[in-house]
């Protein structure tokens, strides 16, 4: 069970825009900065957006991030196939000394 | 560019313990202000995080695994390691050393390196 609640797929057709939730609490999302990854098949994770909304270089502005209280929002617009990949939140919650956590993933796929 | 990676046997058996290495090139770990850390992957599941060490040995951890963890750092070496003890089929992942942003996201992952836990 993990402490971030993400729907476990997603999907969508070409140039079609895509949201994935992630759904947290006060300690970890209400009181932090969220995370997002995209992890292609057999590769590591990436790092798509970090600080809510920010984009490291190299992320096509086609990836955007919101937060909103004790909740946050990963956006695909013009999905594209190679956008097919599973898609985790992340952030730091305050309980228990403190601890790095994550959703449980979604799994988008472009039809 | 920093590169990270993972070294260590790809079987352990049952109740003994996994120990991981993370070498880092193109980047001193006692050279910046960030956090090492290691996160696992058990096979078609989701991401955890297990813990991070700070350059001074400062370290966090995941509080389901405090119990039986150890990261700790080398900066002579240049790489930090983790140590977890009595595994069991629980245990088998692939493992990825990292390193922290500013925040706690992470923009820089090994390759991984997948351990079973096998008799």
């Amino acid at each position: 069970q993990s402490v971030l609640t993400q729907p476990p797929s997603a999907s969508g057709t070409p140039g079609q825009r895509v949201t994935i939730s992630c759904f947290g609490s006060n300690s970890n999302i209400g009181s932090n900065y969220v995370f997002w990854y995209q992890q292609l098949p057999g590769a590591a994770p990436k790092l798509l957006v970090y600080r809510n909304n920010q984009r490291p270089s190299g992320v096509p502005d086609r990836f955007s991030g919101s937060k909103s209280v004790t909740s946050a929002s990963l956006a695909i617009n013009g999905l594209r196939p190679e956008d097919e990949a599973d898609y985790y939140c992340s952030t730091w919650d305050d309980s228990l000394s403190g601890h790095v956590v994550f959703g449980g993933g979604t799994k988008v796929t472009v039809l | 560019q920093l590169r990270l990676q993972e070294s260590g046997p790809g079987v352990v058996r049952p109740a003994e313990t996994l120990s991981l290495s993370c070498s880092v090139f193109y980047g001193a770990i006692d050279g910046s202000s960030y956090y090492w850390g290691w996160l696992r992957q058990p096979p078609g599941k989701g991401l955890e995080w297990i813990g991070s060490v700070y350059y001074n040995g400062n370290t966090y951890d995941n509080p389901s695994l405090r119990s039986r963890i150890s990261i700790s750092v080398d900066t002579s070496a240049n790489r930090f390691s983790l140590r977890l003890r009595s595994v069991s089929a629980a245990d088998t992942a692939v493992y990825y050393c990292a390193r922290h942003g500013v925040g706690w996201e992470i923009p820089a992952w090994g390759r991984g390196t997948l351990v079973t836990v096998f008799s």
